[in-house]
Formats: C-alpha cells, structure tokens, sequence
C-alpha cells in the first residue's frame, strides 16, 4: 500500500529565509510523487512532480524538490521566502504503472512571517 | 479553457436527503477523480475513472456513486447523506503520468 508522511503539521520562517516542507514516502516499484499547494478557500494547485531523470525538480513560484530514493523522501524547498508562500502543501505519492492513484500526506501549513 | 467546474460550491442537506455534485473538465483528460478533504486527513480518494463507462472504487468509498458517461463529465452521487459526509469535494482530471488538475472545490454540509 502507498502511504505519504508530512511530519510537521506547521512549519514558520521569517521573509527572506530558506524554508523546507518535509515529505517521505512508502510505495511497491517505482514512485511518482507530487506537491500541490492550496490557498484559503481554494481547490488545489500544481507545484511541481518527479516522474524519472534528474533527483532536483524544479517547479512553480521558485520551488524545488530532491527525490531521494535511499530515503525515501521528497522534500520541498525555497531558497528565499515570501509572505505569500503562507498556504497549505500537500505531498502526493502514486505509483508508475497505469494510471494515477494518488494518495496524499496531511498536509503542513507554511507561515511566512514579515 | 475553463479547465475543471465544479457545481454546486455550496451544499446544505438533511439527514437521508440524496444529491449529485457535477464536475466537468474541457482538457480531454482519460482519468478523473473525487477526492474529500477532512481537517487533519489530508485528501482521500473516493472513486475514480480511467475513461468513459470505467469507473472503479478509492480509499472511501461508501455511500457515493459515480458514472462516467462521457469524457468530459464525472458526477458524484451520494445516495442518503449522514453527517460524516460533511466535507469538501474535490473533483480532479488529468493524463497518465502527468499531474492532476483540481476543481474549485464544494463545500457540503449534512445536518
């Protein structure tokens, strides 16, 4: 079965400093994985996703993600935060035979503080 | 391109009461899906479609049916709403190995 661990229900950072959301993740064969991130009141969006090739995926609004298969995790990072990165993000892992079936993590709330 | 509709956006039933919410996406995508969000739970795949007339079952799937009668259109029918189907739905399309697209969400509430 796939399971996706976020473990931080929340994660703070001032303006300006790097941020890092936590993701691993559990799947049989190969994974594809995926962050999405929601604002208030909104339905999800697309970040960005690892399907195959290089382990650093870089994505939308200036964020990038590692894959790192020995430790099964996919964290996502920002070099230089801003106030309007504050939303919730949600990892997604499925696997890659036949189509998707995603199963996603709790989620972790990012504030950006000014 | 509208990308995924999502109707109604707000939904109060009765115990018992039954009710479709529709969802249609204009990206000629094969897969679609409905997920629920519950606070602390993340998102939870419901039902799901891989293309039309073949629909198969996610992670919750009692008390919902879906059909897929063409490419474009994937309702979500809950039969006889109880309270623990307060939620947000969320209905999504997308193509194999790419990401999903999500609708804009419905918010129901089962008293």
């Amino acid at each position: 079965a796939q399971s996706v661990a976020q473990p931080e229900d929340q994660v703070n950072v001032a303006e300006g400093n790097p941020l890092t959301v936590k993701c691993t993740y559990s799947v049989s064969g190969n994974p594809y994985l995926f962050w999405y991130v929601q604002y208030p009141n909104r339905g999800l969006q697309f970040l960005l996703k690892y399907i195959t090739g290089d382990n650093l995926v870089k994505g939308s609004y200036g964020f990038e993600a590692e894959f790192n298969k020995s430790q099964t995790s996919f964290h996502l990072k920002k070099p230089s935060a801003l106030v309007s990165d504050s939303a919730l993000y949600f990892c997604a892992v499925t696997r890659n035979t036949g189509f998707q079936k995603l199963v996603f993590g709790t989620g972790t709330r990012l504030l950006v503080s000014p | 391109n509208a990308g995924v509709t999502q109707t109604p956006k707000f939904q109060v039933l009765k115990t018992g009461q039954s009710m479709t919410l529709q969802c249609a996406q204009d990206m000629n995508h094969e897969y679609m899906s409905w997920y629920r969000q519950d606070p602390g739970m993340g998102l939870r795949l419901i039902h799901y479609s891989v293309g039309a007339g073949i629909t198969d079952q996610g992670e919750v799937p009692n008390g919902y049916n879906v059909s897929r009668s063409t490419t474009e259109d994937f309702p979500l029918r809950l039969l006889s709403a109880a309270p623990s189907q307060t939620s947000v739905y969320f209905c999504a399309s997308g193509a194999r190995r790419g990401e999903q697209f999500f609708g804009p969400g419905t918010r129901l509430t089962v008293l």
